[in-house]
């Protein structure tokens, strides 16, 4: 059965570092999700991405955030000069489309921790 | 705004029916949502109803729509000990597929 996977599983990095976030969704799929859930909080979306575009995203998506799909396979998420409250777990996530009866489909996630 | 919130934790007994319950603010809500998360998995839909539906059932679950007290409930039936995982309300509105999400609840069946 066709997958979302993301790496890596956890990743450390110090605070005030760049990282980027790698997901690689189901093959013919067309729109992309990144949410994120801090520990004991709620799941949050950040961004929704079509057609080489940010189609939405929340407030938390800032400029510290960026997504990019650099080749067919990849979507990344950057989170440029970390900060203590961006750990968390991140979830990317696709869809073929954009309806109700389409689902999205979830990586197992990424956890990061700034330290 | 929009706001789901769910309780953090249920216990319950292999074979009892388990009672996951949700409450959310937005009352242009269109959809609603249950998702399901097993340790080191992404999240999984499980099932969602429409703001016009009162009830669905899909074999062991069955979900409960009050839209007038903005409640939502999963009833899992003979819950398993494979039940065992985190459970997450989400709801969007019309013309975004996009859930917004509650904490999760973790269910704990045991045996």
């Amino acid at each position: 059965e066709p997958e979302v996977t993301q790496t890596p599983s956890h990743q450390v990095t110090q605070m005030g570092q760049e990282v980027i976030l790698r997901c690689v969704p189901i093959s013919n799929h067309l729109y992309f999700y990144w949410y994120r859930q801090i520990l004991g909080q709620k799941v949050e979306f950040l961004v929704s991405f079509y057609n080489n575009e940010i189609s939405e995203k929340s407030e938390i998506f800032d400029d510290q955030f960026s997504v990019e799909r650099p080749d067919g396979s990849n979507f990344t998420l950057k989170i440029r000069s970390t900060k203590l409250e961006d750990s968390a777990m991140y979830f990317c996530a696709s869809s073929e489309a954009v309806t109700l009866n389409t689902e999205a489909f979830f990586g197992q996630g990424t956890r990061l921790t700034v330290v | 705004g929009e706001d789901v919130e769910q309780s953090l934790f249920l216990s319950v007994r292999e074979g009892d029916s388990s009672v996951i319950n949700c409450t959310y603010t937005d009352s242009s809500s269109t959809y609603l949502y249950w998702y399901k998360q097993e340790p080191g998995a992404g999240l999984q839909l499980l099932t969602y109803i429409f703001s016009n539906m009162d009830m669905k059932q899909d074999q062991r679950l069955t979900v409960l729509l009050n839209k007038k007290d903005k409640h939502l409930s999963l009833r899992i039936a003979d819950t398993q000990t494979g039940d065992s995982a985190i459970y997450f309300c989400a709801e969007s509105r019309g013309g975004s597929y996009i859930p917004t999400f509650g904490r999760g609840t973790s269910l704990i069946v045991h045996p």
